[in-house]
């Protein structure tokens, strides 16, 4: 079984602050994880991903991950957070054997200017 | 390169009916897999397709069904709607059965069952 927690419903940051999405998994095989962005009453944009290899990645935006096997988290982050960055954030997992995506709850984010 | 397309975007059915989602997936993409997110919640699995055949299935009951055809496009059918149908349904392309990399998303239909 796959499973992905975001502990926090809502994150608010000031605009230019660092601003930090938790995402931590549960899986059996090997994770492959995922971060995606839904803006208002649209679909799923891909942000990052981490497949193997080194644990910071980076994706489109500014925006990277940590992959932190020991703690089991794929933490979003992202430096210097835009009024733009506002929306719905959702982190995914699959199953390196698996063909299905399991999403978290997903964390809204709201950059205040 | 075009992207994942899906129609309708926004529909409203009453309980009992019967309702048909399409999408198109990106060129090139012969996997195509389905997702309800309902309300305040992340997408759930409802199944896959790879070369015309459904491969996995989450848990959804069996009045849940779909196809795809040939040029791998794709139909979600939702038998004896009930009001916890109500949700937004994502369909999303790649180009393989089992692959890393990332699902490409449409759009969405917006389906209400009064």
């Amino acid at each position: 079984a796959q499973s992905v927690a975001q502990p926090e419903d809502q994150v608010n940051v000031a605009e230019g602050n660092p601003l930090t999405v938790k995402c931590t998994y549960s899986v059996s095989g090997n994770p492959y994880l995922f971060w995606y962005v839904q803006y208002p009453n649209r679909g799923l944009q891909f942000l990052l991903k981490y497949i193997t290899g080194d644990n910071l990645v980076k994706g489109s935006y500014g925006f990277e991950a940590e992959f932190n096997k020991s703690q089991t988290s794929f933490h979003l982050k992202k430096p210097s957070a835009l009024v733009s960055d506002s929306a719905l954030y959702f982190c995914a997992v699959r199953d390196g054997s698996d063909y299905k995506l399991s999403f978290g709850a997903g964390t809204t984010v709201t950059v205040r200017a | 390169e075009t992207g994942v397309t899906q129609s309708p975007t926004h529909l409203i059915k009453t309980r009992g009916q019967q309702v048909t989602l399409r999408c198109s997936s990106q060129s090139g993409h012969n996997t195509v897999s389905w997702y309800q997110q309902a309300l305040g919640q992340g997408p759930q699995f409802i199944f896959q397709y790879y070369r015309e055949e459904e491969n996995g299935r989450g848990n959804f009951p069996p009045r849940f069904s779909g196809l795809q055809f040939p040029n791998y496009s794709s139909e979600l059918n939702v038998n004896a709607l009930e009001l916890d149908d109500s949700a937004l349904y994502l369909c999303a392309s790649s180009p393989g059965q089992t692959n890393t990399g990332e699902l490409f998303f449409g759009e969405g239909s917006r389906l209400t069952v009064l």
